[in-house]
Parts: C-alpha cells; structure tokens; sequence
C-alpha cells in the first residue's frame, strides 16, 4: 500500500532549538519524496523534494531508504517557521500526490 | 501571473444537491489535478486532467466526476452531496512532463 505517516500532529519548539519532523513512507518501487508547507492564510506551497537535495529556508531532507523516512531538520528554529508541514510522495512524473496528514509546528518564543 | 485560481472561495450546499467548482491553472500549466481535504487530514487525490481527459483516479465514487476545458480550466463536480463531502477542495496545475504542482487556495465547501 501507498502511504504516507506523519506520527506527530503536534510538534512543539523553543525558537533556537533544532526540529526534526518525522516521515515515514510505503511505497513499492522508488518514489519522489516531498516536503510540503502551508502558512497560516496561505496556500500550500513546495518546501523541498529530495532529488534537488536542496537546503530550503534552512530546512533539510535526507532520504533514508533503508528505514522508508523522509525527516525534516532544520537546525536553528524561527519563529516564521511556525505552519503545518505535510510530507508527501509521488511515483512516475505526473503522479498523483500520496499526502501524509501534517504536523503541525508551532515555534515558541 | 495569478497562480492557480479557485472558485468560489466558500459555499454551502444542502444534503443531496450538486455542486460545481472551478478552478484556472497557473499560466502555462496543462494538467489539473483535484485534492479533497478533510478537517485535519492531508489533500487526497480526486482526479487528474489533461488534454480534456481524465488520466488517473483517486478512491473516490462516480458521484464525483470532472471536466477539462481547451483553455485548461476545469471543474469540479459533485453530485447528492453527503454531510461528510465538507471539505476543503484543493487545485493544483502543472506542466505534463516538468516537475512542480501549484496549488490554489482552494474552496470550502460546507454540507449541511
């Protein structure tokens, strides 16, 4: 099955202090991994995906095949971190999008 | 350049009747996909549309159906609608063969 499991619905920061969100996925064959993020009053918006391996905002990606998660890091929280974050994946180019159910961060000050 | 569009922004709809929304792709964008968000879940995919045609299908019944334009608009359409079809109803536009979706603001929908 297809599937994408965010644990933690809630996820609570100190502003200075390191996130982690966690990612797991079920996926038969090699999927695209995404990460994405909606601000409050916002559209959902890409944060980052893991073939560009890019560093976004701070936020970084790793893609663990071994252990099918897709943690989100970022080392120094700020307080515009502050949304929900939904991790996410897809197959061939085109596919649709397997949304896991968010968490939402909230950085305190 | 205006992203993706959506509308209307909100409505409310009684048990059994239908709806209709509709959504304008980001300028240059081909493909429409719907998502269907529950109150505290993440988007689920609807269906996809390109080249006025239904290419994939999420786990969705036939009372939910679409229809792409030639100018890559699309619409959305519900029949009977069910208390549980309360949901956020997300578009989302891209480019057949190019990497990226952009997502509209999407529209509220309100079964009472």
């Amino acid at each position: 099955a297809q599937r994408v499991t965010q644990p933690e619905k809630l996820l609570s920061v100190f502003k200075g202090a390191p996130v982690e969100l966690k990612c797991n996925y079920s996926y038969s064959g090699s999927p695209e991994l995404f990460w994405y993020v909606q601000y409050s009053r916002q559209r959902l918006q890409l944060l980052l995906r893991h073939i560009s391996r890019e560093s976004i905002k701070g936020f970084t990606a790793d893609l663990n095949k071994g252990e099918t998660s897709f943690h989100l890091k970022k080392p120094f929280a700020q307080e515009e971190d502050s949304a929900m974050y939904y991790c996410a994946l897809s197959g061939l180019r085109d596919d649709k999008i397997i949304f896991g159910k968010g968490t939402r961060l909230h950085i305190l000050p | 350049d205006a992203g993706v569009t959506q509308s209307p922004t909100h409505l409310i709809k009684t048990r059994g009747q239908q709806v209709t929304l509709r959504c304008s792709p980001k300028s240059g964008h081909d493909t429409v996909s719907w998502y269907q968000q529950a109150l505290g879940q993440g988007p689920q995919f609807i269906f996809q549309y390109y080249e006025e045609e239904e290419r994939q299908r999420g786990n969705f019944p036939d009372r939910f159906s679409g229809h792409q334009f030639p100018n890559y608009s699309s619409e959305l359409n519900v029949n009977a609608l069910l208390l549980g079809d309360s949901a956020l109803y997300l578009c989302a536009s891209s480019l057949v063969g190019q990497d990226g979706y952009t997502f509209g603001s999407g529209t509220r929908l309100t079964v009472v």
